[in-house]
């Protein structure tokens, strides 16, 4: 009973390297988004995606891009890592707009 | 500016007893609200939720209050245990956003003492 799987867990990036988080859903969900949480703050929307082939801005999208090139999956790419960009990633995803979204465990990301 | 509020960072109880955390909204247009429950190194797991055209929700242990005209929602939980002990995480809706996004308090970390 996978659910929302997101891959890695941890990383530990040097400042202007690029990586790739892979969210993966096997609930066959349409809106998938991406989070990301810091000390002492709630979770605040990067990027997310209504349906195969759409993304869209969240409240915090500078320095990230995504994409969404099959229903059960969702990439968000840093292309040059930046200290600010040490978080813990969350991936979640919903069936209808209105119904509860699940998450995922989470990747700890480290950029030094 | 915070659009969802939970001022107070920490709640300690013991066993037994009822634990309230609370949440302040500012938006009069939000129409869903949520309560995450999130344990250390894992993903928030929802708990129970609540329409703006409701004033109470009950699930098991766990109530939801809401009161529009202070937009002011609350979660009661009774009785506590310690397996309650995790941090709580409000979450509020906005109707007509594409997606839907959910905006998140700071969260209140509960600790349940037996």
């Amino acid at each position: 009973n996978a659910g929302v799987t997101q891959t890695p867990k941890f990383r530990v990036l040097k400042t202007g390297q690029s990586m790739t988080l892979l969210c993966a859903q096997d609930m066959n969900h349409e809106y998938m988004y991406w989070y990301r949480q810091d000390p002492g703050m709630g979770l605040r929307l990067i990027h997310y995606s209504v349906g195969e082939g759409t993304t869209a801005k969240g409240e915090v999208p500078d320095g990230y891009n995504v994409s969404r090139l099959k229903k059960q999956n969702f990439l968000l790419g840093l292309e040059s890592a930046a200290p600010s960009q040490t978080s813990v990633y969350f991936c979640a995803s919903c069936s209808l707009h209105y119904q509860p979204q699940h998450f995922g465990d989470g990747t700890r990301l480290s950029i030094l | 500016d915070q659009q969802v509020k939970q001022n107070s960072p920490s709640l300690s109880v013991q066993e037994g007893r009822i634990s309230i955390l609370n949440c302040d909204y500012t938006n009069s247009m939000f129409d869903y609200f949520l309560w995450y429950k999130k344990y250390p190194a894992e993903g928030p797991t929802f708990l129970i939720s609540i329409s703006s055209i409701k004033d109470k929700n009950e699930d098991g242990r766990f109530t939801v209050f809401l009161n529009k005209s202070a937009k002011h929602l609350s979660l009661h939980i009774v009785p506590s245990q310690p397996g309650d002990s995790a941090v709580y995480f409000c979450a509020a809706r906005k109707p007509g956003q594409a997606g839907t996004a959910l905006i998140f308090g700071k969260g209140t970390t509960l600790s349940v003492s037996s």
